[in-house]
């Protein structure tokens, strides 16, 4: 099963910010969570990861609670290519190749 | 350019023969995946491989077979054994620094 828990569908309008949540509630010490995104019939696409502390690159921040209990993937202005499926996992990231399992992530809507 | 290529994109075959999927990498990667998608739905492990000579099986590897003699390649055989073999096929593999998953872009098999 898939440690990670998502809405199953969101909507943002246009030139908004997208807040993105994810439940990993039994999150160990050492996983990172990553967040991928998935357009229509294409592979999936890394976007972001990180351990404890918020995480911001060219596409998105990352916000992790203090307890790693959860987090929040922000798209700062969305725009219509952002329509996609987000994907939140729970991962070792250095030097442990183990089984990665995907949940149903969420279908995100940009609207005009 | 350094990446995955998954071959056939698409692929046609009748009911009660077996076929291969190929997946090839030149990124040095030692772990590679198999996923399946069904329309609307997550991505589901099949197999997983963490190092040449060696694989394990996710969580749906029954009617599926691969072996990974090569580090480039890992590819996945659908038998006639899998009772709904129509899917979207995925496979990826991980960079070991970042644990980023890097993915093909998909191949496309109908069962007729």
């Amino acid at each position: 099963d898939a440690k990670t828990t998502q809405p199953p569908s969101m909507d943002c309008a246009e030139g908004r910010a997208a807040n993105l949540p994810c439940n990993h509630s039994t999150i160990s010490g050492n996983e990172y969570v990553y967040w991928y995104r998935q357009i229509h019939s294409q592979g999936p696409q890394y976007i972001i990861h990180g351990l404890k502390n918020n995480e911001t690159n060219e596409m998105a921040s990352l916000i992790i609670t203090e307890d790693r209990k959860s987090s929040t993937l922000i798209l700062p202005h969305a725009t219509l290519r952002d329509t996609a499926v987000y994907y939140c996992i729970v991962r070792f990231a250095m030097n442990r190749d183990d089984k990665i399992i995907f949940g149903k992530g969420t279908r995100l809507h940009i609207l005009p | 350019d350094g990446g995955i290529t998954q071959s056939p994109k698409y692929l046609f075959r009748k009911e009660g023969q077996n076929v291969t999927l190929s997946c090839e990498q030149n990124l040095n990667h030692d772990a590679m995946y198999w996923y399946r998608q069904d329309p609307g739905q997550g991505l589901r492990l099949i197999y997983y491989s963490q190092i040449v000579n060696d694989f394990q099986k996710g969580d749906i590897a029954e009617g599926y077979s691969v072996s990974r003699e090569k580090k480039e390649s890992f590819p996945l055989t659908v038998t006639s054994a899998q009772k709904n073999p129509t899917a979207f096929y995925l496979c990826a593999s991980t960079r070991r620094d970042t644990g980023e998953l890097f993915f093909g872009e998909g191949s496309r098999l109908t069962v007729l």
